[in-house]
């Protein structure tokens, strides 16, 4: 059954810290990976995503996430964070018509 | 890049009536969806939008209260029908554009149901 789990509810780091965001999948076949990003009072905005190919990727807003086959996960990351990417995160696996969400991971951004 | 709007952007109802939420995207796509999103939760997709023909819903949601039109390549509705304060959510719809499998969200509807 596919199913992606973010182990992380809450998360908080300084301004200009360093961001992990962690993802891990379950998923029968070569999967599709997104992340998404949440702000407040807003749609979702689409982050990233990973087909194949090169298995780092890299997105908007100086983000991006690491494909480890082996491990089934796909962390977001972010060297040095910014007050304005407080936000909810979604990692999600599948395609066009099946994709499915992880529980997300809250981000707070403090001075 | 394409636009996707949808209305209303937020609203405040009264149990026992019903809302129509509206999806324009201002290129054709192939592929639309609505999902619900409750307070503090992630997002669970109530069904996809099909072109000229009955909405497929997703295990525990029904046609009854969550009717679903699709009448060309950029437009769809979503009703909540009778609704409840359980209802409470926010509705967003996404698209999926020809070519690589990724799909788009609109900015949402935000439903306060009293």
């Amino acid at each position: 059954a596919q199913s992606v789990t973010q182990p992380d509810i809450h998360i908080t780091v300084s301004e200009g810290a360093s961001l992990e965001l962690r993802c891990n999948y379950s998923y029968g076949a070569t999967p599709y990976l997104f992340w998404y990003v949440q702000s407040p009072g807003q749609g979702l905005q689409l982050l990233l995503k990973y087909f194949s190919g090169d298995t780092l990727v890299q997105g908007i807003k100086g983000f991006e996430a690491e494909f480890k086959r082996s491990q089934s996960s796909f962390n977001l990351r972010k060297p040095s964070v910014h007050w304005s990417d407080a936000a909810e995160y979604f990692c999600a696996v599948g395609g066009a018509n099946n994709l499915f969400f992880g529980t997300g991971t809250r981000l707070t951004v403090i001075p | 890049s394409a636009v996707i709007s949808q209305k209303p952007s937020r609203d405040i109802c009264q149990r026992g009536t019903s809302l129509t939420i509206q999806c324009q995207v201002d290129s054709q796509v192939t592929m639309m969806f609505w999902y619900r999103q409750q307070p503090g939760q992630s997002l669970t997709l109530i069904a996809t939008a099909n072109q000229g023909s009955e909405a497929t819903y997703e295990s525990g949601f029904v046609i009854d209260k969550f009717p679903i039109s699709r009448p060309n390549l950029t437009f769809s509705t979503l009703t909540v029908s009778n609704m409840s304060p359980e209802d409470s959510s926010i509705y967003l719809c996404s698209v999926v554009f020809a070519g690589p499998e990724t799909q788009y969200f609109g900015p949402g509807t935000r439903l306060l149901v009293l």
